[in-house]
């Protein structure tokens, strides 16, 4: 079946040690998102990739990065995780080129600083 | 005031009643609508999708969508308790905005 796949699913990390989060899909889709959700609250948007084209929130914090090396991977990296950064982070895609944007999700992987 | 408000939670239903979910919208160009259901420490799983003006039905759910009042609903009939979970409305206009949510429990 065609999915979105997140590794690890829980990741603990300690304070200021860098970590990457994974995502892949193979729904052969152009636009890739990661949201970050803290407990009770809305998916907050980080950044999104049309395709190449990185698109980054601007109240995304600079100590999140990412990349997408090909249509099927993208990652995320935390250069130096707080405290504030424990939350579960979604993968997301959608297909550019209907008019519906509707999102498919990963599972999330659930990060923990230490 | 908020791009999207749902109706704040928590909501209870008896098992096999009505439950209605709401949302508002303040982005006049929003094109498309969502209704995600997210589980307890699970990701968004989408359910409904809704584009143009009136209903739009899937089994026990129906959104309902009206452009000029810029509005969006869920009905859930036939409550079940596996229906208990966190509604997410989403608006986009190219990519999606996403209200808080609300929480619903369905009864036994």
């Amino acid at each position: 079946d065609a999915m979105v796949i997140q590794n690890p699913r829980y990741q603990v990390t300690q304070f200021g040690k860098p970590v990457t989060l994974s995502c892949s899909q193979t729904l052969n889709h152009n636009v890739m998102y990661w949201y970050q959700q803290k407990s009770s609250q809305a998916p907050k948007l980080l950044f999104h990739y049309y395709d190449k084209d990185f698109n980054n929130e601007a109240d995304t914090p600079d100590n999140f990065q990412s990349r997408r090396p090909n249509t099927s991977f993208c990652f995320l990296d935390i250069r130096s995780p707080g405290l504030g950064d424990a939350a579960m982070y979604l993968c997301a895609t959608s297909r550019e080129g209907t008019s519906s944007y509707e999102q498919y999700f990963g599972p999330g992987t659930r990060l923990t600083v230490t | 005031q908020k791009e999207v408000e749902q109706n704040s939670g928590p909501l209870s239903v008896p098992e096999g009643a009505i439950a209605s979910l709401n949302c508002t919208y303040s982005d006049r160009v929003s094109q498309s609508f969502f209704w995600y259901r997210q589980y307890s420490g699970k990701s968004p799983e989408l359910i409904m999708s809704i584009y143009s003006n009136g209903d739009k039905e899937d089994g026990r759910f129906t959104a309902q969508l009206n452009k000029a009042s810029q509005y969006v609903s869920l009905l859930i009939r036939d409550s079940q308790p596996s229906d208990s979970a966190t509604y997410l409305c989403a608006v986009s206009g190219g990519k999606s905005t996403f209200g808080d949510g609300t929480t619903l429990t369905v009864k036994p």
